[in-house]
Formats: C-alpha cells, sequence, structure tokens
C-alpha cells in the first residue's frame, strides 16, 4: 500500500486538460515536504517532470504543471497530446519516518 | 551527458543474495546523493534505499531494512546494493537515481538509470 494516495487511471481527448491528485498526511505532504512528479512512457524509465511542487525541469513543456495545498498536490496537464499516455508518480518524504515516499501511480490515457 | 546503468541483475532463488551495480559518467559523482528505486512487475515505484555523497549518511524502506546494503566507491564512481535474503516479492527492476544534491531529505532524482531486472525463483 503506497503511502500517497493516487487514483489508478485517468483519461482525456486531445487538447482537453486534466488533473491528477496526490493525497497525502500530516507526516509528509502535510509537513511542509516538497511534492515532485515522475513520467513514465511504456518500457522506459522514470523521469522528473515537476519538482518542488511547481517548478519544470528544463525541457518539459509548459503544458505541465504542479500545485500543493495542505496534505495534497495536483498535476496538471492541458493541451493534452497522444504522447502524454504514460504512468505517472508523485513523490515527497515523510519526515517522520525519514523515508521517500512514492504514490501508486496512475494511468493516463488518451482518448 | 549524465548517465547511470545499472547491471547484476538475474534469476536468483529464494533466500540467495545477489549484488546490483550502478555506474555513472557525465558529472561529479563525489556531490551527488544516489538512490536505488525498484518496481514490481505491473506495479508502481517503490523507493528502496539512499546514500549521501559522501557515504555517511544511508537510508533504507522498511522493507529491506537489514536485508539490503547500499554503497558507494567515490574513486570509481560506483554504487551498489547488496541484497541479502531474498524473498518472492523483492522481484522486481531496480532502477539507480541521481539526487539532485547530495542527498538531502526532499530532493529529487533527476537522472535515472535503464533499470534490471532481479528475479527471485526457485
Amino acid at each position: 500500500q503506497s503511502v500517497l494516495t493516487q487514483p489508478p487511471s485517468v483519461s482525456g481527448a486531445p487538447g482537453q486538460r486534466v488533473t491528477i491528485s496526490c493525497t497525502g498526511s500530516s507526516s509528509d505532504i502535510g509537513a511542509d515536504s516538497d511534492v515532485h512528479w515522475y513520467q513514465q512512457l511504456p518500457g522506459t524509465a522514470p523521469k522528473l517532470l515537476i519538482y518542488d511542487n511547481t517548478n519544470r525541469p528544463s525541457g518539459v513543456p509548459d503544458r505541465f504543471s504542479g500545485s500543493k495545498s495542505g496534505t495534497s498536490a495536483s498535476l496538471a496537464i492541458t493541451g493534452l497530446q497522444a504522447e502524454d499516455e504514460a504512468d505517472y508518480y508523485c513523490q515527497s518524504y515523510d519526515s517522520s519516518l525519514t523515508v521517500r515516499v512514492f504514490g501508486g501511480g496512475t494511468k493516463l490515457t488518451v482518448l | 551527458q549524465v548517465q547511470l546503468v545499472e547491471f547484476g541483475g538475474g534469476v536468483v532463488q529464494p533466500g540467495r543474495s545477489l549484488r546490483l551495480s550502478c555506474g555513472t559518467s557525465g558529472f561529479t559523482f563525489s556531490i551527488y546523493g544516489i538512490h536505488w528505486v525498484r518496481q514490481a512487475p505491473g506495479k508502481g515505484l517503490e523507493w528502496v534505499a539512499s546514500i549521501w555523497y559522501d557515504g555517511n549518511n544511508k537510508y533504507y524502506a522498511d522493507s529491506v531494512k537489514g536485508r539490503f546494503t547500499v554503497s558507494r566507491d567515490n574513486s570509481k564512481n560506483m554504487v551498489y546494493l547488496e541484497m541479502n535474503s531474498l524473498r518472492a516479492e523483492d522481484t522486481a527492476v531496480y532502477y539507480c537515481a541521481r539526487d539532485v544534491s547530495g542527498g538531502r531529505s526532499q530532493t529529487p532524482f533527476d537522472n535515472w538509470g535503464q533499470g534490471t531486472l532481479v528475479t527471485v525463483s526457485s
């Protein structure tokens, strides 16, 4: 069982906007730990997509954005494209257990 | 460019040991923390272990604590994961990933290897 909770799947049509939630607790996201997001395309290693809640690494399109509030965080993808079809994972830090934690992952399907 | 390459995976019997290696290049290895993350077949990502830039701080997931040991050799730009008392539930692709810093607690993983498959089966 993952420490961070994500919906198993989301879907959207090309051009639409989708959001993926990541719910934690008072010991991780709620303890002011930063949230990071990773994209894993089929058959490949994960790739850093959003770091420190809202920041995009160089090369990541501005269609991807992150936010954080309280014990939750969200990843938004606008102008959905076929190549966005992938698994998305949130990650944070549990300050009470001193461990990194991942969400269970969300499979994005572009209809 | 930054590269991380894992090797050492394979098929191993339950209760036996295996050592994974992570070779790196393209960056100043000795100032970065390194993590091991695994992914069971068809499942999500699970953080396994972390080692700080100088090797003096190591952290483990409860699921592997006492069985796995992470180490590094800064003279060889290598990180290792010694896995003992392996169980069927340790079957996964194991990735090594670079921290954006020396290994501070909240920092993300900015570069990943391609992974190596470990299968624990009799």
